[in-house]
């Protein structure tokens, strides 16, 4: 089954403590992308991956990083997370580095972070 | 940069009304549009898309959507809703490499 992987689901941390969250897709998609959704704000861009070892950013990068040392992977990390980054995570993938002529893009079913 | 407006944050309907649902967008390019939607608790999942030809897209569940160009909008219809169609609903824009998703319109269908 096609799909987009992340975890964990849902996770409770402090302060500081470092933590990652997967993405893994069984597609061979080129184009992976971070999402972080708040109320009222919708889903704003985090950072996006157009190919291996490609990355970039986003409208809101910063606190976070990424890598792509994998085509299936796509690895969010926070390196000393705030109670700012309390929020609902999404990976999406795409077949085409370009969306704009790919088509769709395909969303993980979320992990949502609590920061304390 | 491209930017998404949607005229709605919070659409109640009783079911078998029709729907409309706004959106807005800039960008300065050739312009690609979405409509993605949220059920409660679940992903986001694409409902149609326009790229280019017929400016009336029709997408899953008996959705559609009309491109004007003239207004820069793209709004979101369906003639008839169900309770199931109870969702959030994100208009989004694509420029190269990024796709830009308006705030979202929260549809609430009661039965």
């Amino acid at each position: 089954e096609a799909q987009v992987t992340q975890n964990p689901r849902y996770l409770i941390t402090v302060t500081g403590k470092k933590l990652t969250v997967t993405c893994s897709q069984n597609m061979n998609h080129e184009y992976m992308s971070w999402y972080r959704q708040d109320p009222g704000l919708g889903l704003r861009q985090i950072y996006y991956s157009m190919n291996v070892e490609v990355t970039d950013k986003g409208d809101v990068p910063e606190g976070y990083k990424v890598s792509r040392k994998e085509k299936r992977n796509f690895p969010l990390i926070l390196e000393s997370p705030s109670p700012n980054q309390t929020s609902l995570y999404f990976c999406a993938s795409s077949l085409s580095p370009d969306p704009a002529s790919g088509g769709e893009l395909f969303f993980g079913e979320g992990s949502r972070l609590t920061v304390l | 940069a491209q930017s998404v407006s949607q005229h709605n944050h919070h659409v109640i309907l009783s079911e078998a009304a029709s729907l409309e649902l706004g959106c807005n967008y800039s960008y300065g390019g050739t312009v690609n549009l979405f409509w993605y939607v949220q059920y409660p608790g679940q992903h986001l999942q694409l409902l149609l898309k326009y790229f280019s030809g017929d400016p009336l897209v029709k997408g899953i569940k008996g959705f559609e959507a009309e491109f004007i160009k003239s207004k820069f909008s793209f709004n979101l219809r369906k003639p008839s809703v169900q309770w199931s169609d109870t969702a959030e609903y994100f208009c989004a824009v694509s420029g190269y490499s990024t796709l830009t998703f308006g705030k979202g319109t929260m549809l609430l269908v009661s039965p």
